[in-house]
């Protein structure tokens, strides 16, 4: 079974407009850390937020924050205000455990932002 | 601050040809791990290295072997390369004893097998 689904292949959004990104996840492991990474299309790999199993809120960071409801196993990524150049690929990821933190990618959404 | 090392950043071969892909971590990162991303997909779980020792392994084929040196850096070493080789390699460093697990990646090394 996919740990990590992202059911958006491709998003489109207004200049600054909000944009939701989905996540949903799967493990039975009670110790785990969720993650947003953008890949912009010249490939390198940007930490955008974390959240944490047991953080009891919601991470934000800048203009970004992660909606995380624990009992749904979801982790969507909120963009507030989008920007040209938010336009990029998005993925989720989880580790799982609290040793050797290997991530497991989402399939990824692509995000595009219009003028 | 100091990142994620990757060289080289491009790399062309031929079939049956050989590749080494080296890696600096941040410093005083203890962690490496090894992704590799083909067109379109996501990226892929390799192999990692804690202290020098190999501590978890992906989806490495056979003919890829890796390893880490005294000073953390690694090699990621591909022989008898295939066209489906050809992909983005991504490098990544972690600290042990960081909490949020987080992983700082390199910009990656895109190879392409000719």
């Amino acid at each position: 079974a996919q740990k990590i689904t992202q059911t958006q292949p491709g998003m489109f959004v207004q200049e600054k407009e909000a944009v939701t990104l989905d996540c949903t996840y799967d493990t039975s492991d009670p110790s785990y850390g969720l993650f947003w990474y953008k890949q912009p299309s010249s490939g390198e790999m940007i930490f955008l937020i974390y959240q944490g199993s047991y953080d009891q809120q919601n991470a934000t960071e800048g203009r970004y924050s992660l909606n995380f409801q624990k009992a749904r196993k979801s982790a969507n990524l909120v963009i507030s205000a989008s920007q040209l150049g938010d336009s990029a690929m998005y993925f989720c990821a989880m580790r799982e455990g609290v040793s050797n933190y290997k991530l497991t990618f989402g399939k990824g959404t692509l995000l595009t932002v219009n003028p | 601050a100091a990142g994620v090392i990757q060289s080289p950043r491009h790399l062309i071969k031929e079939k049956r040809e050989t590749a080494t892909l080296k890696c600096y971590p941040i410093p005083r990162h203890d962690t490496v791990y090894w992704y590799q991303q083909g067109p379109g997909q996501d990226p892929q779980f390799l192999i990692s290295f804690y202290e020098k020792m190999q501590s978890d392994k992906g989806s490495i084929p056979d003919r890829f072997s890796a390893q880490q040196f005294s000073d953390y850096h690694s090699e990621l070493n591909m022989s008898s390369l295939e066209l489906g080789d050809s992909a983005l390699y991504f490098c990544a460093s972690s600290l042990e004893t960081d909490n949020t697990g987080e992983l700082f990646f390199g910009e990656g090394s895109r190879l392409t097998v000719l």
